[in-house]
């Protein structure tokens, strides 16, 4: 079936400092792919959709030059955490879709920042 | 606005028993509707789906039904398990070019499943 791998599973970072996180669909290729953020015990909540070769769409209240999004190949996806605060500490979650079958989603990334 | 609803928050289940969970949407555009499993500090992981053609849809001990007038679909789980253990989330999206929505999914709020051994 199709697999997303996502690295890293956990990350710690310094106030102040950007993190990268990636996203790679290993035997299909991603038109689109999709970043959440989960905060612990609620739902998963998108912050934007990638699109291969385009500029991603943000969702309202996210803030693109915070959370910047690259989608530069159908088999990667990046999500940087710019100047990173404690308060962006959370769960990340990249999610692509796989044709009629639905969506894959990656194993997450554990994110805090100190 | 919440577009689909999800309860119970959390339930308690004894082994063998049957969970149950209710989602009720409110767009009628939606003709995707997965649910998807999630175990701490990992991904969801799809469960099963079910397309509003059909009214239920069943793979091992897990089952969709599906009422498409009501706007109402639930997951049922037989023979619960200790192991499925898990917190369960629905969700519906739309076809592409629907309100520009992209295929994006919409997440209920979650429910908490525990089974009692």
């Amino acid at each position: 079936g199709a697999v997303v791998s996502q690295h890293p599973s956990w990350v710690i970072c310094k106030s102040g400092t950007s993190v990268k996180i990636e996203c790679r669909s290993l035997d299909f290729q991603a038109t689109t792919m999709f970043w959440y953020r989960q905060f612990p015990k609620q739902s998963l909540m998108l912050m934007a959709t990638s699109n291969e070769g385009s500029k991603a769409t943000y969702e309202q209240g996210v803030e693109k030059d915070k959370f910047l999004i690259n989608h530069a190949s159908l088999t990667l996806s990046t999500l940087t955490v710019t100047s990173a605060h404690p308060e962006d500490s959370s769960f990340y979650i990249c999610s692509a879709r796989t044709g009629s079958n639905g969506y894959t989603f990656g194993s997450g990334t554990r994110l805090t920042v100190v | 606005q919440q577009q689909v609803k999800q309860s119970p928050q959390s339930l308690i289940v004894q082994k063998g028993g049957i969970s149950i969970i209710n989602c009720a949407y409110e767009n009628t555009a939606f003709d995707y509707f997965p649910w998807y499993q999630q175990f701490p500090g990992k991904g969801p992981a799809l469960l099963i789906a079910i397309r509003p053609d059909v009214s239920e849809k069943k793979e091992g001990r897990f089952t969709i039904s599906f009422n498409k007038s009501a706007k109402q679909f639930s997951l049922h789980i037989m023979d619960s398990q200790p192991g499925d253990s898990a917190t369960y989330f629905c969700a519906a999206s739309c076809p592409r070019n629907s309100g520009g929505s992209n295929y994006k999914l919409t997440f209920g709020k979650g429910t908490l499943l525990t089974v009692n051994p």
